[in-house]
């Protein structure tokens, strides 16, 4: 039930596609869900992050859609750049006691070709 | 500049002797907490913390050991190292703010450990 799990393990698209990530989950206590990015050789850093009463959000070129009944969530990198190649993970948030808990997916590695 | 720095970045060591990474943040965060990273499994959480002496377990603590003595500062402590326990260890940090603990984790560059 603490599980988040995220799809596909890796990816490859052409400058301009747009790539897609999926996260699902079982928890219904989950109540918030952000994104991580990281790039080779360095630590994990926030790229967007929604909550479960939104069924999108955009910043920029990342998208975030939110399924709540399907319990389901991902990220959409629109005109994706080489800039972009990096790892993504979906984490997602939960309150237990006195304090939430951040369990994370496994990790997409994204590669962005010419 | 609001970081949070680890030392070392990259060791390699033999199996049960004693090793401690250190972790240290400026940016007066209360949460603090240790991932490990492997292929395939994403990032584990090891212990974290939400204040000065009040630490608990992660999902994968065995083998670790922890300490938060200083508000700053959260070190990690292999009392003996296994080869199971080659990985790549993150610390992070963040504020409780806002009902959410933790916010927004902000990461060290990560350490690189191997245990022959």
């Amino acid at each position: 039930q603490q599980q988040v799990k995220q799809s596909p393990q890796s990816l490859i698209v052409q400058k301009g596609g747009i790539p897609i990530i999926n996260c699902a989950y079982e928890n219904t206590a989950f109540d918030y869900f952000p994104w991580y990015q990281q790039f080779p050789g360095k630590g994990p850093a926030l790229l967007i992050a929604i909550r479960p009463d939104v069924s999108e959000k955009k910043e920029g070129r990342f998208t975030i859609s939110f399924n709540k009944s399907a319990k389901q969530f991902s990220l959409h990198i629109m005109d994706s750049q080489p800039g972009d190649s990096a790892t993504y993970f979906c984490a997602a948030s939960w309150v237990t006691g006195t304090a939430s808990k951040l369990t994370f997916g496994t990790g997409t590695r994204l590669q962005v070709t010419l | 500049e609001a970081q949070v720095t680890q030392n070392p970045r990259y060791l390699i060591t033999v199996t049960g002797k004693k090793l401690t990474v250190t972790c240290s943040q400026n940016m007066n965060h209360e949460y603090m907490s240790w991932y490990r990273q492997d292929p395939g499994l994403g990032l584990r959480q090891i212990y974290y913390s939400m204040n000065v002496e009040v630490t608990d377990k992660g999902d994968v603590p065995e083998g670790y050991k922890v300490s938060r003595k200083e508000k700053r500062n959260f070190p990690l402590i292999l009392e003996s190292p296994s080869p199971n326990q080659t990985s790549l260890y993150f610390c992070a940090s963040s504020l409780i703010a806002g009902g959410l603990v933790p916010g927004e984790l902000f990461f060290g560059e990560g350490s690189r450990l191997t245990v022959l």
